[in-house]
């Protein structure tokens, strides 16, 4: 099975700030890379797909991009609404295979 | 609006058999495939299993951990996805979610509101 190593587990971070996300994968994935954010309580929603991609409504302020077997999720000018948990997920090789998760939560 | 609904969650016996349905709206189910992801405290997001388009064959996709225990079905002319699963576990404790993905590949890209279950004696 293909590893997805996220990091960090979570952060702290205040409303304004500019925060990366990362998960390096244990082989080639291509751009079969999706970012989802989770609130509690509520399913995964997808936020980018492969690797760049806005999925429909999601903010400009969301950004994804790729190098090698290393990706970023990048948010910009954190927002109060953005106070979640967010995972990757890899869609190249059954079994799909998701990042434990980075909880990024108010300074 | 593309919408998904879980159903059948419940408190179980270990080995015993449960069926989990997803009620999908707002797409042409017959258009997608569909996955089965659970989550629980202690394994995270875990993907069990996606199933193809009738147009594709309706072929399926399976993790590991569940071959020969959990089988995935649809009605399309329902509306309607399942999930088998026969001999519970412990361990297969969680929420589950059904995901709407492509026609022939698993891309989970919209998810529905899961439901829980939970196995314990």
């Amino acid at each position: 099975d293909i590893q997805m190593t996220q990091s960090p587990s979570s952060l702290s971070a205040s409303i304004g700030d500019t925060v990366t996300i990362t998960c390096r994968a244990s082989q080639g994935i291509r751009n079969d890379l999706s970012w989802y954010q989770q609130k509690p309580g509520k399913a995964p929603q997808r936020l980018i797909y492969s690797v760049s991609s806005l999925h429909d409504g999601v903010p400009s302020r969301f950004s994804g991009r790729r190098s090698g077997t290393e990706f970023t999720l990048t948010i910009s000018s954190l927002q109060p609404e953005d106070f979640a948990t967010y995972f990757c997920l890899q869609h190249n090789t059954y079994p799909l295979t998701f990042g434990q998760g980075t909880r990024v939560d108010l300074k | 609006d593309v919408q998904l609904v879980e159903s059948g969650g419940s408190l179980i016996q270990p080995g015993r058999s449960l069926r989990l349905s997803c009620k999908v709206s707002g797409f042409d189910i017959g258009d997608y495939g569909l996955s089965w992801v659970r989550q629980s405290p202690g394994k995270g997001l875990e993907w069990l299993g996606f199933m193809r388009s009738n147009s594709y064959g309706g072929t399926t996709e399976l993790a590991t951990s569940i071959r020969g225990r959990f089988f995935i079905s649809r009605d399309d002319s329902k509306n309607m996805a399942f999930l088998q699963m026969n001999s519970l576990l412990p361990d297969d404790t969680g929420v589950y979610y059904c995901a709407r993905d492509g026609v022939i590949t698993a891309i989970l890209a919209y998810w529905g509101q899961g439901t829980l279950v939970t196995v314990s004696s």
